[in-house]
Parts: structure tokens; sequence; C-alpha cells
């Protein structure tokens, strides 16, 4: 199994909901990212677990809390977001990020985030 | 931040024509990755070329990498009409976290 899963795949909230999004692998990876995309912009890094211990945190919001319960499972909890944090979430993993490995990163299909 | 530039930004050809697209980046790397991003999804993976590669093929792609210049160019060809799609380069730094570092993209349009 070559694939990143996540849900939903569209999600319209508020300014004061609380909402998660979630991001499954199968393949074994021990390195897992969050990414935030803008329309015709590159996807930016927002946090990267490894072994399942945060590793980089690229100054992103508190509005934003990423999880990760087990190595297969990464979670980005979200809350009080502004309209500018509309953006389509990806998710992606790799097998290792330490050096000596590639990072070769398999990608989710994303989560499109609406914020009102 | 995103270290790599790519040109051209946008790129529209004729169905059967061949694609070029370059991309510079600024520190030493351990190894340069292309991906592809159809509108509104997930990336994939296309390949990947270590710093001491200079060149690499798969399939309808080929890849160059010239370390002494830091650019890279990604060649596709025989193009087709599901081909269209935005084409990133990424880098990956020799030194420090070894996170993707992407470049500013280009959007593919291959003409029926």
């Amino acid at each position: 199994d070559t694939e990143v899963t996540q849900t939903p795949k569209h999600l319209v909230m508020g300014m004061t909901n609380k909402k998660s999004l979630k991001c499954e692998q199968h393949m074994g990876h021990r390195a897992m990212y969050w990414y935030k995309q803008k329309a015709k912009k590159p996807p930016e890094l927002m946090f990267v677990y490894s072994y399942e211990k945060l590793s980089i945190n690229e100054s992103v919001p508190s509005r934003f809390s990423p999880e990760c319960p087990n190595s297969s499972l990464l979670n980005l909890h979200l809350h009080a977001l502004q309209p500018e944090d509309s953006a389509l979430y990806l998710c992606a993993s790799s097998q290792d990020i330490r050096a000596g490995f590639y990072n070769e990163q398999f990608f989710g299909p994303g989560t499109r985030l609406t914020v009102l | 931040s995103q270290q790599g530039e790519e040109d051209p930004q946008a790129l529209s050809i004729q169905e059967g024509e061949n694609a070029t697209m370059n991309c510079s980046y600024k520190t030493s790397i351990n190894n340069l990755q292309w991906y592809r991003q159809n509108s509104g999804r997930g990336l994939v993976h296309l390949i990947l070329i270590r710093s001491n590669e200079r060149e690499k093929h798969s399939g309808r792609l080929r890849v160059t990498l010239d370390t002494s210049k830091k650019s890279s160019s990604l060649l596709i060809t025989a193009s087709r009409a599901a081909d269209t799609a935005s084409y990133f380069c990424a880098t990956v730094p020799i030194q420090g976290a070894q996170k993707l570092v992407f470049g500013q993209g280009t959007r593919l349009t291959i003409n029926p």
C-alpha cells in the first residue's frame, strides 16, 4: 500500500469552530508532514514528525495544533482560524528524515479548507 | 523559505512536443526531486537525482543536474494532454534539517 489518505476532502468552518484534519499511511514510514498550499504557490512546510515526535515546527500559529497518535496517523487540530488560513492542507510521509535517507515524500490528496 | 526558482512559470505546448522546465537553487544539496501536481490535488513524486549524478531517466522523463551551476532541468518527451499539471522541483539540503525546499513551480499546459 503506497497511499497516503486524508480526511475530509473538503471542510468549511467558522472562525469559532474546532475541527481536525486526519492523515493515515501504512507504508511503515517514520516521518510525516503537514503542508499548507495556497493557489498557484508551492507547498509550505508547517510541521514534521519523526518517530512520532515533533521534529520541526515552522513557526506555525498556535491555532494549528499537530498530533501524532502513532506511527501511521497524523492529525491537525484547528481552532479559531482566520479566513486567510483557507488553503489546501497536504499531508505527506517519507521513510525517514534522518541524514542518509533521501526523503522522497508521498503526498495525500489534501483537504480543501475554507474558513468563513 | 522557498529557495528554488523555476522557469518558465508557465509553459503551453502542443501535444507531442517536448517540454523543458528549469530549476535553480541556492545551497548545497543532498538530492533534488521533481514532483507533479494536478489541479487541486496532492503531489506525486516523479524522479529523484542525487548530488553525485548528472542525468537520470524514467520513461518519458529526463532530469539533469548541474551542481556547479546549482540548476536542474526536467524534460518531458512526446507530451500528452495528461501531462498538463504543475511541476515542482524540491531540494534536500546537505546540512541542517532534512526537509524539502520547493521551487515556485511551472504550470504546464498540453494542448491537444
